[in-house]
């Protein structure tokens, strides 16, 4: 059965900084695309980052790019978010998900971790 | 474009067949068949019900289907049931190696 569990989630007051991570299993990791996806309250779905199967290529929202990074440890199955210059807008639940490659919509997503960025 | 257009809320009778848009542009629903559909329940995850425009997941109800023509897709759920009340969002890759979701429709089901 395909697994993906976040944590990390917390509150964080503006300008800090949190990593998320996602514990993946049931299935072959490094054979698949890992993204995350973010839902602030009452809202839709973001997508925020992608990271192909191997690692070696990531793909970011402009609304982060160049304050999130995201990465991913193949012996520990593991996918990271460092989220740093935190803002009250993102504040959110953050989704692990994964998806056959990096330009294909997710198919098994987590649980969520929840975010919130306030003073 | 911040997301692809779908109807805020619809709503069908038990039994119903409803239709939900999900609109974009050449470069993104318009160009590629990857199309995905999702389904999410008041706190919970997504879940997948429909890939690549009309393609099923195994143990997904055969009552989900779904279409594309243009820079719209379809999602067509028949034979409404109340375990259908949920919200649903549809998601394309977009030119430029990014993916973008649909702003979600609310399922009511009378």
């Amino acid at each position: 059965e395909v697994q993906l569990v976040e944590s990390g989630g917390g509150l964080v007051q503006p300008g800090g900084s949190l990593r998320l991570s996602c514990a993946a299993s049931g299935f072959t990791f490094g054979s698949y695309a890992m993204m995350w996806v973010r839902q602030a309250p009452g809202e839709g779905l973001k997508w925020v980052s992608s990271i192909s199967d191997g690692g070696a290529s990531s793909y970011y929202a402009d609304s982060v790019r160049g304050r999130f990074f995201i990465s991913r440890d193949g012996s520990k199955n593991t996918l990271s978010l460092q989220m740093n210059s935190l803002r009250a807008e993102d504040t959110a639940i953050y989704y692990c998900a994964r998806a056959m490659s990096y330009f294909r919509p997710p198919d098994y997503w987590g649980r969520g971790t929840r975010v919130t960025v306030s003073s | 474009q911040s997301a692809l257009t779908q109807p805020a809320s619809v709503s069908g009778s038990p039994g119903q067949s409803i239709t939900i848009s999900c609109t974009g542009t050449s470069s993104d629903v318009g160009n590629y068949n990857l199309v995905s559909w999702y389904q999410q329940r008041p706190g919970k995850a997504p879940k997948l019900i429909i890939y690549e425009v009309s393609n099923r997941p195994s143990g997904v109800s055969d009552r989900f289907s779904g279409s594309k023509s243009g820079n719209t897709a379809s999602l067509t759920i028949s034979g409404l049931q109340a375990e259908d009340e949920a919200d649903y969002y549809c998601c394309s890759y977009v030119t430029g190696r990014t993916l973008l979701f649909g702003g979600g429709t609310k399922l009511t089901v009378l």
